[in-house]
């Protein structure tokens, strides 16, 4: 089993808002990655370090932390948003991990 | 740019070693903080890290897979090879390789290869 907890599954309409939060102890000290994986492709980072979203992620996207527990919003869901969302972190033994992934339905 | 690309075989009969090449360019290995790792995604199921390798040579590995896994880099050539020996069905999945900007303990896999696809048949 995963130690970064996600929900399984997020379920939205067109202009919502969708949160997807991803928990483990390692996020007290570490920071959460999260990566966007659409249907058939490989995955794509759309946030790092918490709160920093790369260049070329739409706005829409943010990202927060409290605790053991990092949050992925997106603000104003759009079709295309629908896709499989992964959370990432490390810890100091060396050892990289995924979350469950949480699949985003947009209605 | 940034770019990396899998290749190896897309099919291995249980028992044989997947011998799998991450080839890689727009980054040199060589540099501080750098890292190339691997993750694979059976079917329809989630993402798992199964190997690292960083610009000091020092290698990392999933738990559950580290008896089975032997990374290892060719800093002239821009590869990085992943080994896993006894394969097995359950071991049919998509391998991905990845650029890891590393900072201590913290490293977000920032540029992706396409995939490839491996099954483990008879």
């Amino acid at each position: 089993s995963s130690e970064l907890a996600q929900p399984p599954s997020v379920s939205v309409s067109p202009g919502q808002t969708a949160r997807i939060t991803c928990s483990g102890r390692t996020l007290s000290d570490q920071y959460a990655h999260w990566y966007q994986q659409k249907a058939g492709q490989a995955p794509v980072m759309v946030m790092s370090k918490d709160t920093e979203r790369p260049s070329g992620i739409p706005e829409r996207f943010s990202g927060s932390s409290s605790g053991t527990t990092v949050s992925l919003t997106i603000t104003g869901v759009q079709a295309e948003d629908e896709a499989d969302y992964y959370c990432q972190s490390a810890d100091s033994s060396g050892t990289w991990m995924f979350g469950g992934g949480t699949k985003l339905t947009v209605l | 740019q940034v770019t990396l690309r899998e290749s190896g075989p897309a099919l291995v009969k249980p028992t044989q070693t997947l011998t799998l090449t991450c080839s890689f360019s727009g980054f040199s290995l060589s540099s501080e903080g750098v890292c190339v790792g691997w993750v694979r995604q059976p079917p329809g199921k989630a993402l798992e890290w199964l190997a690292l390798i960083d610009w000091d040579d020092d290698k990392y590995y999933g738990a559950s897979l580290k008896t089975r896994l032997t990374i290892y880099k060719d800093t002239s050539k821009n590869q990085v090879v992943l080994s896993m020996t006894n394969m097995d069905p359950v071991d049919t999945a998509t391998y991905f390789c990845a650029r890891i900007l590393r900072s201590g303990w913290d490293g977000a896999f920032d540029v992706w290869g396409q995939g490839t696809m491996v099954t483990v048949s008879s």
